[in-house]
């Protein structure tokens, strides 16, 4: 069975400065995928940035990278230059191949950050 | 491009009564999830559908949800007769390809609160 942790309730972040938000994950399946999911006060759930089991390097997009350390399995999200608008419940989730043959992503409970000006 | 849209986005019933949510992905996307949040939990996972057939129910909570994918397009969520521990977030998703790497398109939710 897959598992996502986000230990942090709740973060808070200075305007402009970095922040990480931690994620460890639990699979015995060699072959997943690791995502980031934002979701503002409005509802929707914004695809952020996807690392997989086998990349080599750490994945980035834009503001967003992802600190991926396969050994520890963990896969912390880095948000640089935090502004405003990216207060909001940030959701770690994995992605690997269930017994049905489909690839269902498991999610952390999710971490709210809160950017202050 | 429209994205993943749901309807409604609140509903408010009796314990019994009977809510149907609809879920219209992306277009040309085959895949389309359905997950939940029921308050404080996770996100949890409920049922997987590659065009109309269901690829994956491992995560249906029990025989009151039914949940079809007609012609491959719209997806509809009953629940009947629905009780308390049913209210959360309903979250449709949809993908092009089902595989690992491909990120799920999530629509806006519906809040369904069971009185």
């Amino acid at each position: 069975a897959q598992k996502i942790t986000q230990t942090q309730p709740g973060m808070f972040v200075q305007e402009k400065e970095a922040v990480t938000l931690d994620c460890t994950y639990d699979t015995s399946d060699p072959s997943y995928g690791l995502f980031w999911y934002k979701q503002p006060s409005s509802g929707e759930m914004i695809f952020l940035i996807y690392q997989g089991s086998y990349d080599q390097q750490n994945a980035t997009e834009g503001r967003y990278s992802l600190n991926f350390q396969k050994a520890r399995k963990s896969a912390n999200l880095v948000i640089s230059a935090s502004q405003l608008g990216d207060s909001a419940m940030y959701f770690c989730a994995m992605r690997a191949s269930t017994a049905a043959g489909s690839y269902q992503l498991t999610f952390g409970k999710g971490t709210k950050l809160s950017v202050i000006p | 491009e429209a994205g993943v849209t749901q309807f409604p986005s609140h509903s408010v019933i009796e314990k019994g009564q009977t809510v149907t949510l609809r879920c219209d992905p992306i277009s040309g996307h085959d895949n389309l999830y359905w997950y939940r949040r029921v308050m404080g939990k996770e996100i949890k996972f409920l049922l997987h559908f590659v065009k109309e057939s269901k690829q994956d129910e491992s995560g249906m909570p029990n025989n009151r949800f039914l949940a079809e994918r007609t012609g491959g397009t719209y997806s509809t969520l009953k629940v009947q007769p629905a009780e308390l521990e049913d209210s959360g977030v309903y979250f449709c998703a949809s993908s092009q390809v089902g595989g690992l790497n491909s990120p799920l398109h999530f629509g806006n939710g519906t809040r369904l609160t069971v009185t």
